[in-house]
């Protein structure tokens, strides 16, 4: 069935590193793809979305572009900052969404 | 706006009562409303699928006869765990969605523990 795969967590890095989380989709067609933020304590919220192929979604600083061919779709950030600590899951489809398995990013001072 | 509540946020039960979990639209009408369950460290997994008023479209493996789901009115989707179990001890967490939008918004979730 469809399935997405991420990169597994923890993920620690320091300030104003530079951020790659891989996410990686099996799926038959053209499925939309997301990225969820979930902060601790409150419900997951969209960070960004794709909906065909070379679509990127960017949002507070943070990109993913929808690669076709290599059934893609990581996450990036040029600059983390400690208030972006959170769990990050990928996500595909339209009316139904599978998630990845989410991964836990903590970011030192 | 498009804030989706939950309640409880966390409950205890003991093995085989049953327990309700509330799933709340707070400023927009959910047309659609969507149940997930999430084990430590693990994906959401979609259990079942919720329309205003229609009997909840339910995923394989997931027995509809243990989680009941209603979604009487547009603002407001039930979930009832019924002769809970150990195993039924989880993380639930519900979406909505309103008409004719594409995004699901997403409630806190509930930690249900079952003893």
């Amino acid at each position: 069935g469809d399935s997405v795969t991420q990169m597994e967590g923890p993920v620690t890095l320091s300030e104003e590193a530079f951020l790659t989380i891989n996410c990686t989709y099996t799926a038959t067609g053209y499925p939309s793809l997301f990225w969820y933020v979930q902060y601790p304590g409150e419900g997951l919220q969209l960070l960004l979305k794709a909906t065909k192929a070379d679509d990127k979604g960017s949002n507070k600083g943070f990109e993913a572009t929808y690669r076709k061919e290599t059934t893609s779709f990581h996450l990036e950030k040029g600059s983390v900052q400690v208030s972006d600590s959170a769990v990050y899951f990928c996500a595909r489809g339209a009316q139904k969404l599978v998630f990845g398995q989410g991964t836990r990013l903590t970011i030192n001072p | 706006g498009a804030v989706v509540s939950q309640h409880p946020s966390w409950v205890i039960c003991k093995s085989g009562t049953s327990v309700k979990i509330e799933c709340r639209s707070l400023d927009f009408q959910a047309t659609t409303m969507f149940w997930y369950r999430q084990f430590p460290k693990q994906s959401l997994m979609l259990m079942a699928t919720s329309n205003e008023g229609s009997k909840a479209t339910y995923e394989q493996g997931v027995e509809k006869d243990k989680f009941l789901i209603n979604h009487a009115s547009l603002t407001l989707s039930t979930l009832t765990v019924t002769s809970a179990h150990p195993e039924d001890s989880s993380f639930y967490i519900c979406s909505a969605r309103g008409g004719g939008a594409f995004e699901q918004y997403f409630g806190p979730g509930t930690r249900l523990t079952v003893t």
